[in-house]
């Protein structure tokens, strides 16, 4: 599959352990801030998103946070697997609704 | 449902060849959006469309034109191809531009102009 990038940052978690992602964004405007997974070879998947009123939701193994103070988005995630291993993007929407802005990504590592 | 697809996977252009990349849905998705993925970068949004006949710029639309004659298919032209534009090329689509934020994304065309 392609290479989504060669220096993205990195994050190496032993399974069964839990993971914590984190993002930081520009635009306080931003009505929604939303999390995608890439795994090689393949395009972005939806895993949770989360609105600007908002300072958690939670989904199946999955946590979002927002933090507006400091501008900062964290993807927690529990008992992480071997499968979750891909790269993580953090975007937002616009109050426009028809654009979204992506992050570069982090690069998760799961060891067996 | 197939969902997005996209076509073809791979190609290698000349500079200044053209080409148009495929893209359809079989989820009567009404928005519909064309990104790039450079390595080590997120995506850029380069056209999207609302709806049939309707379509509008996004962050990096120079070089190629998109239409929308059809709720299912939202093709992407390149007329003169540089090395600037090669990248994994994204499609997307999406039930709900107002309240929903899920896009669902095809499998992605890798393209290299030499």
């Amino acid at each position: 599959g392609e290479s989504v990038g060669l220096h993205l940052p990195t994050l190496s978690v032993q399974e069964g352990d839990n993971s914590i992602i984190n993002c930081a964004y520009s635009n306080s405007a931003s009505d929604y801030f939303i999390w995608y997974k890439q795994e090689s070879g393949k395009g972005p998947q939806f895993i949770i998103d989360i609105r600007s009123n908002m300072d958690k939701r939670q989904g199946q193994r999955v946590t979002v946070l927002l933090n507006k103070t400091v501008k900062h988005l964290s993807l927690q995630i529990a008992a992480t697997q071997p499968g979750d291993s891909a790269v993580y993007f953090c975007a937002e929407r616009d109050t426009g609704g028809f654009k979204t802005i992506f992050g570069a990504g982090t690069r998760l590592f799961v060891k067996a | 449902n197939a969902g997005v697809t996209q076509t073809p996977k791979f190609r290698i252009l000349k500079i200044g060849q053209s080409m148009t990349l495929q893209c359809a849905q079989d989820m009567n998705h009404n928005y519909m959006y064309w990104y790039r993925q450079d390595p080590g970068m997120g995506l850029k949004l380069i056209y999207y469309s609302v709806g049939a006949g309707i379509t509008d710029k996004g962050e990096v639309p120079n070089g190629y034109n998109v239409s929308r004659s059809t709720t299912e298919d939202f093709p992407l032209r390149l007329e003169l191809a540089a090395p600037s534009q090669t990248s994994v090329y994204f499609c997307a689509s999406s039930p709900l531009a107002g309240g929903g934020n899920e896009q669902f994304f095809g499998p992605g065309t890798r393209l290299t102009v030499l």
